[in-house]
C-alpha cells in the first residue's frame, strides 16, 4: 500500500498567518493519463471530512482563495494563507492512484 | 446539490454483521464511484473499498477482503457497505462518499459489544 506521510501532525496558528502542511507519498502518484491524484481534505469537529484540493492543485467549489495546494510526483504541500478560526480541524491528504486510496495520518490545525 | 444520506447508528454484537446504506439524491449513483472510509474513535481515515455502479465492479482494501461486500442498486440510488464477522476493533463511523470523495454522507456509528 502507498504510504502516505504528513508533517506536522499538529499546528497552531495565530488568526492571519499562514500556514503549511506537507504530505510526502512512497510512490509517485502520477498517472499515465498526465494527472496527479492527490487530494486533501478537511475535518471539522463532530462533522464529515470534506473535500478541499483535488489533483493536487485544484479548489473544489466553495473552498477560499485563502486554501491552495501545490507539488508533484510525491511531495506535495497545502499552504492557507491566512488562518481563520473556521479553519479549525484535521486536515488529511489523500492518494487515489494506486487502490486501496490511502490517507495520511491527519494533521491537526489550531487557532492559538 | 448531491446529497448522500446514510441509515442510522447500530449495535452489533461480536461475530455478527452489519449493512450500511447510503441513499443519493442529487443526482444519479450509475455516474460516479462510491466510497466507504471509516473513522475509529479518536483515529484518522482508512479507505475500505469502492464500488463502480455501472459496471458493478467492487474493488477492497485488502484489510478488509473477505469481511466486506459493496454494493450498488442503480434503480433505487442507494449503496451498501456490508461488514461480517465483527469484532470490538471494528467500532467507529462509517462513512460514503462520492468518486474522488467530494460529497460525503453523514457517517453511520457502529458499535460492536457484546
Amino acid at each position: 500500500d502507498i504510504v502516505m506521510t504528513q508533517t506536522p501532525l499538529s499546528l497552531s496558528v495565530t488568526p492571519g498567518q499562514p500556514a503549511s502542511i506537507s504530505c510526502k507519498s512512497s510512490q509517485s502518484l502520477l498517472h499515465s493519463d498526465g494527472k496527479t491524484y492527490l487530494y486533501w481534505y478537511l475535518q471539522k469537529p463532530g462533522q464529515s471530512p470534506q473535500l478541499l484540493i483535488y489533483e493536487v492543485s485544484s479548489r473544489f467549489s466553495g473552498v477560499p482563495d485563502r486554501f491552495s495546494g501545490s507539488g508533484s510526483g510525491t511531495d506535495f504541500t497545502l499552504k492557507i494563507s491566512r488562518v481563520e478560526p473556521e479553519d479549525v480541524g484535521i486536515y488529511y491528504c489523500m492518494q487515489a492512484r494506486h487502490l486501496p486510496w490511502t490517507f495520511g495520518q491527519g494533521t491537526k490545525v489550531e487557532i492559538k | 446539490q448531491v446529497q448522500l444520506v446514510q441509515s442510522g447508528a447500530e449495535v452489533k454484537k461480536p461475530g455478527s454483521s452489519v449493512k450500511v446504506s447510503c441513499k443519493a439524491s442529487g443526482g444519479t449513483l450509475s455516474s460516479y464511484t462510491i466510497s466507504w472510509v471509516r473513522q475509529a474513535p479518536g483515529q484518522g481515515l482508512e479507505w475500505m473499498g469502492r464500488i463502480i455502479p455501472i459496471l458493478g465492479i467492487a474493488n477492497y482494501a485488502q484489510k478488509f477482503q473477505g469481511r466486506v461486500t459493496i454494493t450498488a442498486d442503480k434503480s433505487t440510488s442507494i449503496a451498501y457497505m456490508e461488514l461480517s464477522s465483527l469484532r470490538s476493533e471494528d467500532t467507529a463511523v462509517y462513512y460514503c462518499a462520492r468518486g474522488p470523495l467530494d460529497y460525503w454522507g453523514q457517517g453511520t456509528l457502529v458499535t460492536v459489544s457484546s
